[in-house]
């Protein structure tokens, strides 16, 4: 059974860094074709797609948030963090990560998503 | 970038068939994925590969993708359908996953 959770901090300020974890079990990110993604969706919003990391490092990031974002992951700790920098209140949103099947492939698996507001 | 458009809101009474519609130019040279996602809760896979049901999901739940424009059909709509539905491909040419704008179904 394939599990995944967001973590990081609820609160951060204008112009801080965020950083969330997502952890997950029931696949290795060493396997051929594993991959995980970053998703947010702003409250009452539309699903927006921001990152996704292959099980070869390979690394595609959102064109708009590109220069904002890094994805990485630890093969050992069942882990992949996703970075992003200059935070603004308009990120405030819940982020979700999720397992595709493959690089191309539906959102299979999606963990319950961690909610991130951004205020002074 | 590759666009997809969904109407905002679809409304229909139980026991009858929504279709919820995803358009994109040329999308039936894609692969549509289907999300339901309702209040307070993550995205759940309903359909995949413009027409395909994840285990689990009722065979009310089904798909199609021709011309312009991809389909979600829900027959014999159940006030436990009412929720938001997302469509999904990969665009090749950015190398980005694509979502549309979302529909909120309202069983009425």
């Amino acid at each position: 059974q394939v599990t995944l959770r967001e973590s990081g901090p609820a609160l951060v300020k204008p112009t801080q860094t965020l950083t969330l974890t997502c952890t997950f079990s029931g696949f290795s990110l060493s396997t051929s074709g594993m991959c995980v993604s970053w998703i947010r969706q702003p409250p009452g919003k539309a699903l927006e797609w921001l990152a996704r990391i292959d099980w070869d490092d390979d690394k595609y990031y959102s064109t708009s948030l590109k220069t904002r974002l890094t994805i990485s992951k630890d093969t050992s700790k069942n882990q992949v963090v996703l970075t992003v920098t200059n935070m603004d209140p308009v990120d405030t949103a819940t982020y979700y990560c999720a397992r595709p099947r493959g690089r191309f492939g539906e959102l299979h698996d999606w963990g319950q998503g961690t909610l991130v507001t951004v205020s002074s | 970038s590759y666009v997809l458009t969904q109407p905002p809101s679809v409304s229909v009474a139980p026991g009858q068939t929504a279709r919820i519609t995803c358009g994109g130019n040329n999308i039936r040279s894609k692969t549509v994925h289907w999300y339901q996602q309702k209040p307070g809760q993550a995205p759940v896979l309903v359909v995949y590969d413009d027409s395909d049901r994840p285990s689990g999901i009722p065979e009310r739940f089904s798909g199609s993708n021709s011309g312009n424009t991809a389909t979600l059909t829900i027959s014999r709509v159940e006030a436990g359908d009412e929720a938001d539905y997302y469509c999904h491909v990969w665009d090749s040419s950015s190398d980005h996953v694509v979502f549309g704008g979302g529909t909120k179904l309202t069983v009425l």
